[in-house]
């Protein structure tokens, strides 16, 4: 089945610097990919997601790049703020029927002010 | 609309109790997933409904794990006999269609003593 890897475990980084969080997976019929962000005790919640047709996805200072020949994609957070600190999850649709998805182990981000 | 919605929001069990937690989605959403999110984990799939079909139950991780959504709208999932390694958060998501984005609830927080 579908394996998802997402590193790094744990970030942190200055106010106002860029972080960056990979995932890779197995299974290359995979065509969706979400990335969730959790705040301690509250749901996760879709910031940013992009299709297999699309190699890039911006909005605002959050990205999203995919690399289907590599099987990796990155969340890219620009101007970090102490509002981002959470913990990030990437996330890979393994079937294009159900919208079932396969998370990685999760970033926890801490932004210093 | 309201987003989605569980209850309890925390639930303790004794060892061997039998416990239901409500769902109810998005209003229109046809799409309802449960997962079972372990502490510092991923979201692992537990089960998917269309409508009141339940297409997947692949990742129920035994027979005293049971699910249903009748009407196609609230679902309920039951543990029978409860053990401490169900101690997890559950979480309930919903969309629209099959593949489209993801909405999760709060979850309910599930303690087995």
């Amino acid at each position: 089945g579908e394996n998802v890897e997402q590193h790094p475990s744990t970030l942190s980084v200055q106010e106002g610097d860029s972080a960056v969080i990979k995932c890779t997976y197995s299974d290359s019929a995979s065509n969706y990919f979400p990335w969730y962000k959790q705040e301690l005790g509250k749901r996760p919640q879709l910031i940013i997601d992009i299709r297999s047709n699309v190699g890039e996805k911006k909005d605002q200072r959050i990205a999203v790049t995919l690399n289907k020949t590599a099987k990796h994609f990155s969340l890219h957070i620009t101007e970090t703020q102490p509002e981002d600190s959470a913990v990030y999850f990437c996330a890979v649709s393994g079937s294009s029927n159900t919208g079932k998805l396969i998370f990685g182990q999760g970033t926890t981000l801490q932004v210093k002010p | 609309g309201a987003g989605v919605s569980q209850s309890p929001r925390y639930k303790v069990a004794k060892r061997g109790q039998d416990v239901a937690l409500r769902c109810d989605p998005i209003s229109g959403h046809v799409s309802l997933f449960w997962y079972q999110q372990a502490l510092g984990q991923g979201p692992e799939f537990l089960t998917y409904f269309q409508n009141e079909a339940q297409l997947d139950k692949s990742g129920l991780p035994s027979d005293r794990f049971f699910a249903e959504r009748p009407e196609g709208s609230v679902s309920t999932l039951k543990i029978q006999r409860t053990q401490q390694e169900d101690s997890a958060v559950y979480l309930c998501a919903s969309s629209f269609l099959e593949g489209e984005k993801l909405f999760f609830g709060s979850g309910t927080q599930l303690s087995v003593l």
